[in-house]
């Protein structure tokens, strides 16, 4: 069965410092691999996706995620935070498929507290 | 462009009680899914369904029901309320591609079983 872990549970960073969040996989193949965010009382709104091809993906908000095969990780950055990134942010994979239903597993979360 | 639509946004329930998540989606999409996000927990599939006609159990199915009654709408059931399933709940659909495809979700439905 696939699982996703998300190591941090809590991130504190300043404004303006760089970001980078953790998320490790387990699948037997590449699945397809997700970064939402959540806002407080929203719902999950995609950062970014990784099918296939380049391993650096570029997302909205000046997001980042680079997918290592090698290490089973997907990890999120941001070169430079600011205030509105603070939220919770998961991580999620799911089986790549041929047909039927694409069931997301998602990771615990990491809740983002930015510093001013 | 409403994308995924769920009601209500907030409800009580005392235990024992039951009501249903209505869930609908205008584009158009094949598959939809209801998750519940616990605390700690991430989001963990309850129930989906792959296509119109079709339902399948996910990680967490103990205690409800599901409803494809057509392409667009998705209902969650809750037979007799407990308060284990007090919690946010999530509708999403997705189109599936074989260049892979994007699940989007809607605002959550916040639920208190006292």
């Amino acid at each position: 069965a696939q699982s996703v872990t998300q190591p941090d549970i809590h991130i504190t960073v300043s404004e303006g410092a760089s970001l980078e969040l953790r998320c490790n996989y387990s699948y037997g193949a590449t699945p397809y691999l997700f970064w939402y965010v959540q806002s407080p009382g929203q719902g999950l709104q995609l950062l970014l996706k990784y099918f296939s091809g380049d391993t650096l993906v570029q997302g909205i908000k000046g997001f980042e995620a680079e997918f290592k095969r090698s290490q089973s990780s997907f990890n999120l950055r941001k070169p430079s935070v600011h205030w509105s990134d603070a939220a919770e942010y998961f991580c999620a994979v799911a089986p790549p498929l041929t047909g039927g239903g694409n069931k997301l597993t998602f990771g615990t979360g990491t809740q983002l507290k930015v510093e001013l | 462009n409403a994308g995924v639509t769920q009601t209500p946004k907030f409800q009580v329930l005392k235990t024992g009680q039951s009501m249903t998540l209505q869930c609908a989606q205008d584009m158009n999409h094949n598959s939809m899914y209801w998750y519940r996000q616990d605390p700690g927990m991430g989001l963990r599939l309850i129930y989906y369904s792959a296509s119109e006609g079709t339902t399948d159990k996910g990680e967490v199915p103990n205690g409800y029901n599901v409803s494809r009654l057509n392409k667009r709408e998705f209902s969650l059931r809750l037979e007799s309320a407990a308060p284990s399933q007090t919690s946010v709940y999530f509708c999403a659909s997705s189109e599936i591609r074989a260049s892979g495809n994007t699940i989007y979700f809607g605002e959550g439905s916040w639920l208190t079983v006292v």
